[in-house]
């Protein structure tokens, strides 16, 4: 059974840094497109950043350009998520997430809360 | 980028009712559609993909259609278990989107 598990969340202040990974197991990971998706409290799914299975193509929603970087490791089968000048509106739960060859994202990790807060 | 809608926003029912819900998409996405249902508190989980492709292990009184920009889900006997929300999704075009989703309470 594919397994994603995110770490490296926490409550960190307005212009602040943070870094998520996702660790996966269970399915060769540098064949899969991964995504990083956010929801916010009581809100709906957001995709973040998508990045190619090669790490040589990466898509940032525009709220985050210029903010946040989305790389992998495929020797560890890691997915990071480096985010830079943090404001209160990324507070929410970090899912990283498989995509298909199609598009859809079809397994999810449990994911990793981010607050901004002073 | 594509913008997709859902409606209603909110729905109750009880246990054994047709209920549908429907995305509709700002432009032609073919049949580029996938549904999500996410249970509080947990994470999404893939339903349906290429707008009527159940995915393996869902129950099937789940069912998708649609297709270009008109798209429903619809659950043929609704049980306590499937109170969630539900979230459609268009991956015809970069960037994929999500739609704003669907809570559905089982009375």
């Amino acid at each position: 059974e594919v397994h994603l598990v995110e770490s490296g969340g926490g409550l960190v202040q307005p212009g602040g840094s943070l870094r998520l990974s996702c660790e996966a197991s269970e399915f060769t990971f540098s064949d899969y497109w991964m995504s990083w998706v956010r929801q916010a409290p009581g809100k709906g799914l957001e995709l973040v950043a998508n990045i190619r299975h090669d790490g040589n193509e990466k898509y940032y929603v525009d709220s985050v350009k210029g903010r946040f970087t989305i790389s992998r490791d495929n020797a560890r089968n890691s997915l990071y998520l480096q985010m830079n000048s943090l404001r209160a509106e990324d507070t929410a739960v970090y899912f990283c997430s498989r995509m298909q060859r199609d598009g859809y994202n079809d397994y999810w990790g449990q994911g990793t809360l981010v607050t901004v807060s002073s | 980028d594509i913008q997709l809608t859902q409606s209603p926003s909110f729905l109750s029912a009880s246990v054994g009712d047709r209920v549908t819900i429907t995305c509709r998409a700002s432009r032609g996405i073919s049949n580029y559609l996938a549904w999500y249902q996410q249970k509080p508190g947990k994470v999404p989980q893939l339903l349906i993909y290429a707008a009527s492709t159940l995915r393996s292990g869902v129950p099937s009184r789940f069912a998708g259609s649609g297709s270009g920009t008109e798209f429903t889900l619809t659950i043929s006997s609704l049980q306590p278990e499937d109170s969630a929300a539900y979230y459609c999704q268009q991956v015809n075009s970069f960037p994929p989107t999500f739609g704003p989703g669907t809570k559905v309470d089982v009375k």
